[in-house]
């Protein structure tokens, strides 16, 4: 069965600090990879997202995140965070089999002065 | 451009009480529809998606059923809510595989008490 991990809960970073959100998936296939991003009040904004070709995405707001198909990992950075960073971060993998989009649990992420 | 509208954006029923939450998309056709809930410490949980008209897929056996009456329109119903129904539930929509993103409604706050 397909699954999607954040490991994290909860991160607590300074601002102009370095972020890493880590993700795990497990799925037989190269799958589609996604980054979206919940801030409070808001609905749900993508970050990124990964297909195929080069492993290192761009997406908005400065964020990146590094394809490893070896690790079975798409984990978000960000090299210095911004107080209006803080939110709820969710990966999610789209499977190929059939429409389907998996979200991991989420990680929410406290910026701090 | 396609816009998405999920109503209502709270609501507060009692337990026992039937649901209905509705979810239209605007300017695109055939889409595929989603409902996800998000509970506490749980994550985004994809609940239904639909690739066409009266075709519904279920993800997790529940208190929940999902319709799809007109190409654009997704329904999450209940005929009898249970305090584990609380959440907050979204609904989605993509086109093409996969490999496209999914674009998110507002959202539902749903407390049943």
């Amino acid at each position: 069965a397909q699954s999607v991990t954040q490991p994290d809960i909860h991160i607590t970073v300074s601002e102009g600090a370095s972020l890493e959100l880590r993700c795990n998936y497990s799925y037989g296939a190269t799958p589609y990879l996604f980054w979206y991003v919940q801030s409070p009040g808001q609905g749900l904004q993508l970050l990124l997202k990964y297909f195929s070709g080069d492993t290192l995405v761009q997406g908005i707001k400065g964020f990146e995140a590094e394809f490893k198909r070896s690790q079975s990992s798409f984990n978000l950075r960000k090299p210095s965070v911004h107080w209006s960073d803080a939110a709820e971060y969710f990966c999610a993998v789209g499977i190929s089999s059939g429409n389907q989009f998996y979200f991991g649990t989420g990680t929410s992420l406290t910026v701090i002065p | 451009s396609q816009t998405i509208h999920q109503w209502p954006a709270t609501l507060v029923q009692p337990v026992g009480s039937p649901l209905s939450l509705e979810c239209t998309v605007e300017g695109t056709s055939n889409p595929n529809l989603y409902w996800y809930r998000q509970a506490a410490g749980r994550g985004l949980q994809l609940l239904f998606y639909s690739v066409g008209i009266g075709q519904i897929s279920s993800e997790v056996p529940q208190n929940l059923s999902a319709s799809r009456p007109q190409d654009r329109q997704f329904i999450l119903s209940s005929k009898k809510l249970l305090l584990s129904d609380s959440g907050f539930y979204l609904c989605a929509w993509s086109v093409g595989g996969t490999g496209s993103r999914a674009f998110f409604g507002q959202g539902t706050r749903l407390t049943v008490v």
